[in-house]
């Protein structure tokens, strides 16, 4: 079973700052089949990226993804009052498994 | 418009039985493998199970291998998740999502908002 860790736990940034978000994985995410999701309080995740970095439809371009083999990221350019919630990361190449999420709070 | 509803959530004892349901709307079920993802209390996501378009090809994660069967009617537009034995760690907020494309090992773009199973005596 592939491992993802996401770090940090929690980043804690204010609006406008740049945000760097990291997910390795134990063994290479075949054909970079990675995708990442935020979720707020009460809600179910929402789909971001795909495919390392493809942004799904209707997500605005602040939003990146980058990566391949066992290091991807995620990385919003200019962190905007919405954007403060919890995102993770999710391998499906072969089998399913999520990171354990990265925490964006305000700082 | 695609949407997913779960339901059968509920509180139960621990060793007891709950069936789930996820029904769908908006889009051709049949045209898609589907899957259950939970999320326990304050916790991360968890992939629980999955099943092809035509239920000929399922999935469990190991936490569930035994007591938990996925199944799906596509008459009606449905995806069941029947739930035994269970145990206080199952306790979760269980999601039904779909994988964009309809293949079985792909990105989930649509979730529904969760159903909450409790396990308590």
């Amino acid at each position: 079973e592939i491992v993802l860790t996401q770090s940090p736990g929690t980043l804690s940034l204010s609006p406008g700052d740049r945000a760097t978000l990291s997910c390795r994985a134990s063994q290479s995410v075949s054909s970079s089949y990675l995708a990442w999701f935020q979720q707020k309080p009460g809600q179910a995740p929402r789909l971001l990226i795909y495919g390392a970095a493809s942004r799904a439809t209707g997500i605005p371009d602040r939003f990146s993804g980058s990566g391949s083999g066992t290091d991807f990221t995620l990385t919003i350019s200019s962190l905007e009052p919405e954007d403060f919630a919890v995102y993770y990361c999710q391998q499906y190449g072969g089998s399913f498994t999520f990171g354990g999420g990265t925490k964006v709070e305000i700082k | 418009e695609v949407q997913l509803v779960e339901s059968g959530g509920g509180l139960v004892q621990p060793g007891r039985s709950l069936r789930l349901s996820c029904a769908a709307s908006g889009f051709t079920l049949e045209d898609y493998a589907m899957h259950w993802v939970r999320q326990a209390p304050g916790k991360g996501l968890e992939w629980v199970s999955g099943i092809s378009w035509d239920g000929g090809n399922v999935a469990y994660a190991d936490s569930v291998k035994g007591r938990f069967s996925i199944s799906r009617d596509n008459s009606k537009n449905s995806l069941f998740l029947q739930m035994d034995s269970l145990r206080a760690e199952d306790m979760a907020l269980y999601y039904c999502a779909r994988p964009a494309a309809g293949f079985f090992y792909y990105y989930m773009d649509v979730w529904g908002k969760g159903t909450t199973v409790t396990v308590s005596s």
